[in-house]
């Protein structure tokens, strides 16, 4: 069974970093393209960040370029996101999440919460 | 960038009613990397559509994709209870995955 585990969301101030994790199993994860999508609360899905599966290939939303870092241990099995310099509007449930055809795999996400 | 536009806002209809959203595209984009998904509260997306037409992992044949160059329309056929949700199109390449703002289905 394919599972994708995300950790790390917490409070933090504006300027803070943080880092999140995602562990997988089920499937073998270094065949994939990963990604990391958000929802803000009250809005829409926001892809955040892709990864290509060797991790020579990363593709960011213009918002976050420059200060969110998408990096992958493939012997772990893991994605990651480092955020710096975080903004309120960072704020969001964050998922992992890859996709295989006709199946789309998604965590159940990690709660990042930007307030002073 | 690809920007996508959905419509409508909001769409309030009865159950066994038919439903059709749209999704317009900023530029013409290949029907090969067209998807839609639905969104319930407190749950992860759920891919109903991918390549704009095939139908996802164990969705149900109400859910039907259509479209080509910057139009592109998901029907459910007969709305059932567990189908109010919001729904969004995405647009997926190696180097992003744009999604539209979304359409809330409610119940009328």
């Amino acid at each position: 069974e394919v599972q994708l585990v995300e950790s790390g969301g917490i409070l933090v101030q504006p300027g803070g970093s943080l880092r999140l994790s995602c562990a997988a199993s089920g499937f073998t994860f270094s065949s994939y393209w990963m990604s990391w999508v958000r929802r803000a609360p009250g809005k829409g899905l926001e892809w955040v960040a892709n990864i290509k599966q060797d991790g020579t290939e990363k593709y960011y939303v213009d918002s976050v370029k420059g200060r969110f870092t998408i990096s992958r241990d493939n012997a772990k099995n893991s994605l990651f996101l480092q955020m710096n310099s975080l903004r309120v509007e960072d704020t969001a449930v964050y998922y992992c999440t890859f996709s295989s055809g006709r199946s789309d795999y998604w965590g159940q996400g990690t709660l990042v919460t930007v307030s002073s | 960038e690809i920007v996508l536009t959905q419509s409508p806002g909001t769409l309030s209809l009865s159950p066994g009613e038919r439903a059709t959203l749209s999704c317009r595209a900023s530029q013409s984009v290949s029907s090969s990397y067209l998807a839609w998904y639905q969104q319930k509260p407190g749950q992860a997306p759920r891919l109903l559509i991918y390549d704009t037409s095939s139908r996802g992992s164990g969705i149900p044949d109400r859910f039907s994709g259509s479209g080509s160059g910057t139009d592109f329309t998901l029907t459910i056929s007969r709305l059932e209870p567990e189908d109010f949700a919001v729904y969004y199109c995405q647009h997926y390449v190696s180097s992003a995955r744009t999604f539209g703002q979304g359409t809330k289905l409610e119940i009328k």
